[in-house]
Parts: structure tokens; C-alpha cells; sequence
């Protein structure tokens, strides 16, 4: 079984539209994140979530918002997409500060 | 700026060369992770250092922290296709609570 699944893998839409992507982790952990990676290969956290409350929101477009309807899940909504938007958004998971595990990631084009 | 500075950001050998990744920083950290992305898959955790000085092997991959906690290196012995991939360390700042900060990357290329 896939310890953190996201979908969808590849996305592909046009400036303005909404978007979400789900993801769910089957390990139990209390701690989710949403990190977005560049062009460049540069990864950098969005958000976490830890028992369903925000706790690290960086400094991101409020047009992106995290939803968690319970501790499996962490989908990002994402509104009126830009062009800047378009990279590989990966979704993770640990249990406290230990180790992160991570899905296969989402390629969002945008066009 | 980034909080992490990975160098070199790009290194292609042969293989059964060695080669040195090196993670910089200004900051101390409570411990620090080394991840490997391959294309198309996300990061995969290879190991966490936690006291300064610190070194732990995987295989022919040795790794160590710093004495000041503020960087750490990856030294690969006789390096294989398959290691081939983006390595990335990752850090948790001191006193914050899951602030995971990613460097900026080495893209290792092993050929055959």
C-alpha cells in the first residue's frame, strides 16, 4: 500500500481556473505538509498541518488554501491559477519531527 | 538567500569515482536530514544526523554533521549508476517545531 498517495499526478489547466489536489497517508502520522518545487528543483514547505490545525502557513498566495477534513487527509485548493503556479507540488507526512514521507508529487501546468 | 546552500549544484563522474556533496549554513540546526529524488518520485529520507560531529554510513554513502551543527557533507565511495539523483539536505531550525527547510539541491549523475 502507498503510504502517501496524491492525485492527480499530472495537471494541466488554464490561467484562472480552480484546482484542487488530494492527498491521503495511511501511516497514522499526526502531521501533514504541502511543499512546492520549482523549476530550479528548489522544494519549500506551503503548509502544515498537525491534528487539524494549521501551524506553519509561509508566506503563500492566500489564493492557495490547505483543507484537512480529518488526520488521513491534507487537499490544496487552489484559486484563479497564474502561470507562476505551474511546478511539481509534493504532499508529506511525518509523526512529530520525525521522518517525512513523501508522495510521488503533482505536475500542475498551467497554460 | 537561501537558509541552506548546497554545493556543487550539479556533478556528473564516472562511475566508481568519489565524490563530496557539502550542505552550508549560517544557522544551527537540532538536526539535519539527507534526502535522494529521483525523476518523477518525491524525496526519500536516506538518513538524520542529530549531534555535532556525528557520522553515519549507508553502504558506501558516509555522511556527517558538523561539530557547530551548522553543516554537514555527503561523501559517496566508488559511485554507481544507480546513485544517481537529486540529493537534498534538510534541516530543522533550532527550536522550531516542524519547520522542515529544504537546500537548493545537488543533481548527481553517475555514468557508466
Amino acid at each position: 500500500d502507498t503510504a502517501v498517495s496524491q492525485t492527480p499526478k499530472y495537471l494541466v489547466t488554464q490561467m484562472g481556473n480552480d484546482k484542487s489536489i488530494k492527498c491521503e497517508q495511511n501511516l497514522g502520522h499526526d502531521t501533514m505538509y504541502w511543499y512546492k518545487q520549482d523549476s530550479k528543483k528548489f522544494l519549500k514547505i506551503m503548509f502544515s498541518y498537525n491534528n487539524k490545525e494549521l501551524i506553519i502557513n509561509e508566506t503563500v498566495p492566500n489564493r492557495f488554501s490547505p483543507k484537512s477534513p480529518d488526520k488521513a487527509h491534507l487537499n490544496l485548493h487552489i484559486n484563479s491559477l497564474e502561470l507562476g503556479d505551474s511546478a511539481v507540488y509534493f504532499c508529506a507526512s511525518s509523526q512529530g519531527k520525525g521522518k517525512a514521507f513523501f508522495g510521488q508529487g503533482t505536475r500542475l501546468t498551467v497554460v | 538567500t537561501q537558509l541552506l546552500e548546497q554545493s556543487p549544484q550539479f556533478l556528473s563522474i564516472q562511475e566508481g569515482e568519489n565524490l563530496t556533496v557539502y550542505c552550508n549554513s549560517s544557522s544551527v540546526f537540532s538536526s539535519l536530514q539527507w534526502y535522494r529524488q529521483e525523476p518523477g518520485e518525491g524525496p526519500v529520507l536516506l538518513v538524520t544526523v542529530v549531534t555535532g560531529g556525528e557520522v553515519k554510513k549507508l553502504k558506501r554513502l558516509t555522511f556527517q554533521f558538523g561539530d557547530a551543527r551548522k553543516d554537514s557533507s555527503l561523501h559517496i565511495t566508488a559511485a554507481q549508476p544507480g546513485d544517481t539523483g537529486l540529493y537534498l539536505c534538510a534541516a530543522l531550525k533550532s527550536g522550531s517545531a516542524r519547520q522542515l527547510t529544504f537546500g537548493s539541491g545537488t543533481q548527481l549523475t553517475v555514468l557508466p
